[in-house]
């Protein structure tokens, strides 16, 4: 059974930094595409970022650009989002998800992170 | 790119049938078969419910039933249930490095 289990939200003041992880299990991890997506309260649903498969390419929306940075360490089937110079628009649920070829087909529970003085 | 367009509600009594739009553009839904839908729950991860444009993964419902028209996408949901009232997304490949995925504006559900 495929799993993805987020971790390390939290409350940081505007200009913090945070690091979110994901541990994956019940597939090959070092096979797929995985990315981040963020939900607002009570919002929609945003990509944030993705790195393919080996961590060799990353890519980022241009409203977290520059701040975040995704990687991944497969020997520990785990994903990371480190998150710096958080703002206050960056409050949001972040899920990790699994891309199979060119569909989300999992998705974490989720984890908040509150960027609030 | 911008969201895609989804109503904000739909609503239908147990039993009817309901569909959602979604729409986008060319350079997304009506230029890739690549579309998703997901059913959200309150305080739950999203769940994949249609996949490349009408494909349902294994476990998931034949009351649930997706299309694709130009640039508009379709959910259908048959013999609406109780249990079917929650948020719905729709998601569409894009070849756009800063936005490889974009999702829709989402529906809320309500079963009557």
């Amino acid at each position: 059974e495929v799993q993805l289990v987020e971790s390390g939200g939290g409350l940081v003041q505007p200009g913090g930094s945070l690091r979110l992880s994901c541990a994956a299990s019940g597939f090959t991890f070092s096979t797929y595409f995985m990315h981040w997506v963020r939900q607002a309260p009570g919002k929609g649903l945003v990509w944030v970022s993705r790195i393919n498969s080996d961590g060799s390419k990353t890519n980022y929306a241009d409203s977290v650009m520059g701040r975040f940075t995704i990687s991944r360490d497969s020997a520990k089937n785990t994903l990371y989002l480190q998150m710096n110079s958080l703002r206050v628009e960056d409050t949001a649920v972040y899920y990790c998800v699994r891309d199979n070829n060119f569909k989300i087909d999992y998705w974490g529970q989720g984890t908040l992170v509150t960027v609030s003085s | 790119q911008s969201a895609l367009t989804q109503p904000a509600s739909v609503s239908g009594s147990p039993g009817q049938s309901i569909t959602i739009s979604c729409t986008g553009t060319s350079s997304d839904v009506g230029g890739y078969n690549y579309v998703s839908w997901y059913q959200q729950h309150p305080g739950k991860g999203p769940k994949l419910m249609i996949y490349d444009v009408s494909n349902r993964p294994s476990g998931v419902s034949d009351r649930f039933t997706g299309s694709k028209s130009g640039n508009t996408a379709s959910l259908t949901i048959s013999r609406l249930q109780a249990e079917d009232e929650a948020d719905y997304y729709c998601n569409s490949y894009t070849p756009s490095i800063t936005l490889p995925f974009v999702f829709g504006t989402g529906t809320r559900v309500t079963v009557l």
